[in-house]
């Protein structure tokens, strides 16, 4: 699977847009990327997941430009329940050995 | 319907001692997989199981152990714990029938091992 590399930490304020920003140089062909959020002492939840240009559900935008080298998971109008760590996967679609990197903190402050 | 449901919560061993730990996946789900979470290591994949039968294994020593029974509930096991099997085990569900994949994941059981 492809290795991906993503901010330790992000601080934002309430009602701002928060961007995260993966790198995945080597993304293969028929690889997605999904994009999980994990509370503390919960297990991860499944956000958004997408393979090229732009994806957008009711809790987030997807932003994979053409190259796939990189992607930006958008969320609007954070509030202080979306402080969590966001983890940025590589893989085939519905793979189901998920590999997880460090992931991203975000912190929303009021 | 119910999400994926993990016994017990909360668990405490000694070294040397084993463990089993249970994981129910949502109803209709036949994938169940399970990951160990620590603050050294982050998310790990352990193992895979789909119709009884494990599909995928991860880097982990054989006395880390699963099964899956015919009604998709899923068991793992450790046997001689170390102090380092201390984290929180998480176990996940899947439709094969949803193209992403997505998984949904339970609770998990905290275990601490002194």
């Amino acid at each position: 699977l492809a290795k991906t590399t993503q901010p330790i930490s992000m601080d934002s304020y309430e009602g701002q847009e928060v961007n995260i920003t993966c790198s995945h140089n080597n993304i293969a062909t028929n690889d997605y990327i999904t994009w999980y959020q994990q509370f503390p002492s919960q297990g991860p939840r499944f956000i958004i997941q997408g393979y090229k240009t732009k994806v957008t559900n009711e809790v987030a935008s997807l932003f994979i430009p053409a190259d796939r080298k990189s992607s930006t998971l958008s969320l609007p109008r954070v509030s202080l329940s979306d402080t969590a760590v966001y983890y940025c996967l590589v893989g085939e679609a519905a793979g189901n050995k998920l590999t997880f990197g460090g992931g991203t903190r975000v912190l929303v402050k009021p | 319907k119910a999400g994926v449901t993990q016994t017990p919560r909360y668990l405490i061993k000694t070294r040397g001692q084993q463990v089993t730990l249970s994981c129910s996946p949502i109803s209709g789900h036949r994938s169940v997989s399970w990951y160990q979470q620590t603050p050294g290591q982050g998310l790990q994949f352990l193992f895979e199981y789909f119709s009884e039968t494990q599909r995928n294994k991860g880097n982990f020593p054989g006395r880390f152990s699963g099964r899956q029974f015919s009604n998709s509930r899923s068991e793992m096991n450790v046997s001689t714990l170390e102090l380092g099997d201390s984290a929180l085990y998480l176990c996940a569900s899947s439709d094969p029938g949803l193209a992403n994949g997505e998984q949904f994941f339970g609770p998990g059981t905290r275990l601490t091992v002194l």
